[in-house]
C-alpha cells in the first residue's frame, strides 16, 4: 500500500525530445505528488509538485499529468537537454512522510 | 546548495563499529528527515524529527537510532555495522510537518562498511 512504482528504470532521449516518466502508486491516502531530480554527488531537489484535485500541472518544460481514477503519474520533459540528464524520483505522501519511486536515470544524448 | 549541511561526505568503516552521521538543518527549518538510499533500495525513509521530538519512523534498524538537538541539528547514529548497511544517506529538512512540505536534501554521506 506505501509503494510507488515508477518506470522506466532508464531512459535515452535525444536533445530536443520529451522524456516521459510514469510512475503509480496504491495508497489513495495518498494526497502529494512531489518530482525529484538528483544529480551525481548531489541530494535530490524538488522539480515540480502536483496535488490530487488537479489533472495537470506545468511549469516551464516540466509537466506532471495526473490521473487519480488510474493512480498513476507522469512527468513530461519537453525539449530535453543534456543538462537534464539525471535520475528522476516520482513520490507521494500521506501525512509527513515520503515515499519515492525507484528512479529513472534519463541520459539526454547532444 | 540547498542549505542542508551533512558530515562527514565519505566515512570508511568496518563492521562491528560504530558511525554518527550529523545534519545541520537550513536556517529556521524545525523537521529533519533521514533517508537511505541504496542501489537495490532506493531511497528509504528513516525517521522525521520535528522540534527535538520523534515524529514518524520508517524503516529504520534498532542497531539505528537518532536525535535532534535543542540547536535543530540531527545525529544518525549507526552502530553494529554490516556490509548492507553501505549505502548514501541523505538528511533532508523543511519548516514545519505537514505532508505537502518541500523537502530540502543536504548532499549526503556516503557510507563505505568493508
Amino acid at each position: 500500500q506505501q509503494q510507488v512504482k515508477q518506470s522506466p528504470q532508464s531512459l535515452i532521449v535525444q536533445k530536443g525530445g520529451i522524456s516521459i516518466i510514469n510512475c503509480a502508486y496504491e495508497n489513495t491516502a495518498f494526497d502529494y505528488f512531489p518530482w525529484y531530480q538528483q544529480f551525481p554527488g548531489k541530494g535530490p531537489a524538488l522539480l515540480i509538485a502536483i496535488r490530487p484535485d488537479v489533472s495537470e500541472k506545468k511549469e516551464g518544460r516540466f509537466t506532471i499529468s495526473f490521473n487519480k481514477s488510474a493512480k498513476q503519474f507522469s512527468l513530461h520533459i519537453m525539449d530535453s537537454q543534456p543538462g537534464d540528464s539525471a535520475t528522476y524520483f516520482c513520490a507521494a505522501s500521506s501525512g509527513s512522510r515520503l515515499t519515492f519511486g525507484e528512479g529513472t536515470q534519463l541520459t539526454v544524448n547532444p | 546548495d540547498s542549505g542542508v549541511t551533512q558530515t562527514p561526505k565519505h566515512l570508511i568503516t568496518a563492521t562491528g563499529q560504530r558511525v554518527t552521521l550529523r545534519c545541520s538543518p537550513r536556517s529556521g527549518d524545525l523537521s529533519v528527515y533521514w533517508y537511505q538510499q541504496s542501489l537495490d533500495q532506493g531511497l528509504q525513509f528513516l525517521i522525521q524529527y520535528y522540534n527535538g521530538e520523534e515524529r514518524a519512523k520508517g524503516n529504520i534498524l534498532e542497531r539505528f537510532s537518532a536525535q535532534q538537538f535543542p540547536d535543530l541539528h540531527s545525529e544518525l547514529n549507526l552502530s553494529s555495522l554490516e556490509l548492507g548497511d553501505s549505502a548514501l544517506y541523505f538528511c533532508a529538512s523543511t519548516k514545519n510537518t505537514g505532508s505537502n512540505e518541500k523537502l530540502f536534501f543536504g548532499s549526503g554521506t556516503q557510507l563505505s562498511v568493508l
